[in-house]
C-alpha cells in the first residue's frame, strides 16, 4: 500500500513569507501528526489531528497552524517565516497508537 | 520537566557483534515506548513498540527491553550488519485513557555505524 506522501520535498522561502506543506496519510489512517526536526533540537511535536479536529498541540508559536480535511489529508502552515524555521518537517499517520507511526520522507524547508 | 536521553550520540561496532543502545527517561509515565530507525534525508521508520506492562519484545534480529522501575529501555541488534548503520531514535507516547496520546516525545538519537 502507498506510504505517507509529503509535498513538496524541498522548499526555499524568504523571511516574512508564509508556506503551506501537504501530507497525504496512509489510506485508512485517521490520525495525522506533524513534527519539526532540526540538528539542535531533534524531532519536536507540532500538532496532531484526528477526524478534522486538532487533539494535541506542541509548544510552538501561533505562526504554526494546521488543518485536516474530511479525506484525512492534512496541511500545515507557517506564517511570517523566520530563519529558525529552517528544518525538516515530517508528517506521520497512524490507525491506532498501539501500532506505531508511519512517517513520510518530509519537506525540507530552507528560509533565507 | 520531561526528559528523554539516549546515552550515546554515536556508537561504532564491528560487523557480527551485538549493538546495544540505551534510552533513559525522567518525569514521564509512558504508555508505550517505541524505537525508530532514520537514514539521512529520510523520515523515521517504525521498528518496535513495547507497552508499559511488557518486559521484552523481539522482532527478527531486534530486541527491546523496558524497565519502568529504572525508567530505561535497551535496544539490541544481534549479528549486526553494515546495512544496520543508521540513527536510532527512542520515542515515548504518554499514557492517556488507557492508550497512547498520539504525541511522541523523541530522544536525540544514537548514530550507529557497523564496521565491516
Amino acid at each position: 500500500k502507498a506510504g505517507v506522501t509529503q509535498t513538496p520535498r524541498y522548499l526555499i522561502k524568504t523571511r516574512g513569507q508564509q508556506v503551506t506543506l501537504s501530507c497525504s496519510p496512509i489510506s485508512g489512517h485517521r490520525s495525522v501528526s506533524w513534527y519539526q526536526q532540526t540538528p539542535g533540537q531533534g524531532l519536536q511535536f507540532l500538532f496532531e489531528y484526528f477526524s478534522e479536529t486538532q487533539r494535541n498541540k506542541g509548544n510552538f508559536p501561533g505562526r504554526f497552524s494546521g488543518r485536516q480535511f474530511s479525506n484525512s489529508r492534512s496541511e500545515m502552515n507557517v506564517s511570517t517565516l523566520e530563519l529558525g524555521d529552517s528544518a525538516l518537517y515530517l508528517c506521520a499517520s497512524s490507525t491506532d497508537s498501539n501500532y506505531g507511526y508511519t512517517f513520510g520522507s518530509g519537506t525540507r524547508l530552507t528560509v533565507v | 520537566s520531561q526528559k528523554i536521553e539516549q546515552n550515546s550520540e554515536a556508537l561504532n561496532i564491528q560487523e557480527g557483534k551485538t549493538a546495544t543502545l540505551t534510552c533513559n527517561y525522567t518525569n514521564y509515565s509512558p504508555a508505550y515506548l517505541q524505537w525508530y530507525r532514520q537514514d539521512p534525508g529520510r523520515g523515521p521508520v517504525f521498528l518496535l513498540l513495547i507497552r508499559e506492562n511488557e518486559k521484552e519484545k523481539r522482532k527478527e534480529r531486534l530486541k527491546v527491553t523496558f524497565d519502568t522501575t529504572l525508567k530505561q529501555s535497551l535496544f539490541h541488534i544481534t549479528a549486526s550488519q553494515p546495512a544496520d548503520s543508521a540513527t536510532y531514535l527512542c520515542a515515548l507516547d504518554k499514557a492517556h485513557s488507557g492508550a497512547g496520546s498520539y504525541q511522541l516525545t523523541f530522544g536525540k538519537g544514537t548514530k550507529l555505524s557497523v564496521i565491516p
